[in-house]
């Protein structure tokens, strides 16, 4: 699976949106790029993957980039709920099963 | 309904002991994984089964023995305790090998004294 680099922490307001970047340049174009977060204490929690189209659901946005080299999760309205840590993993279609999850990125989200 | 729910919660024991951890799911998934977190909050796959069969066993010591009765439960079974063995176990189940969506349990902290 490609490796994904993300910054280690970053800060958003709540109620603005909070954008969150991840470059994954070595992604093959059978892997998925998936979305999950963790919230202090609790099991990690899925939110959201794309192959190469921007996919929206109830709870974010995920902006593929044409190249597919880099992604960005978009959480459109931060709450103080969405405090956690958010991993993007690439994932085979063909052998998804193992998440090798990184350090992933640490949002606060401040009032 | 839990969908992933794990036993126990937390979990205080010596070296040397053994012990268990179960995990049950109720969402009819075929796959389910053991992972840890350890200290640094690293979370790394040890297990995974599809169908009770064994499917991955990344470098895990022998002392971890997974056993899956039925798909719908994966315990794991951890002989002569380490201090090294503390960390936050996670189950988690998906709808089929090739899930990357996965639905995790709330995870057993296990402290090895």
């Amino acid at each position: 699976d490609a490796k994904t680099t993300q910054p280690p922490s970053m800060d958003c307001a709540e109620g603005r949106a909070a954008n969150l970047p991840c470059n994954h340049s070595t992604i093959s174009g059978n892997e998925y790029v998936y979305w999950y977060r963790q919230i202090h204490s609790q099991g990690p929690q899925y939110i959201i993957h794309g192959l190469k189209n921007n996919e929206t659901n109830e709870m974010a946005s995920l902006i593929i980039t044409e190249d597919r080299k880099s992604s960005t999760l978009i959480l459109p309205h931060a709450t103080l709920r969405d405090t956690a840590v958010y991993y993007c993993i690439a994932v085979n279609s063909n052998s998804g099963y193992a998440l090798n999850f990184g350090k992933g990125t640490s949002l606060l989200v401040t009032p | 309904d839990t969908a992933v729910s794990q036993t126990p919660k937390y979990l205080v024991t010596q070296m040397g002991n053994d012990k268990s951890i179960k995990c049950e799911q109720n969402l009819g998934h075929d796959t389910m994984y053991w992972y840890k977190q350890d200290s640094k909050k690293f979370l790394k796959i040890m297990f995974s089964y599809n169908n009770k069969e064994l499917i991955i066993n990344e470098t895990v010591p022998n002392r971890f023995s997974p056993k899956s009765p039925d798909k719908a439960h994966l315990n794991l079974h951890i002989n002569s305790l380490e201090l090294g063995d503390s960390a936050v176990y996670f189950c988690a189940s998906s709808l089929t090998m090739a899930g990357g969506e996965q639905y995790f349990g709330p995870g057993t902290r296990l402290t090895v004294t």
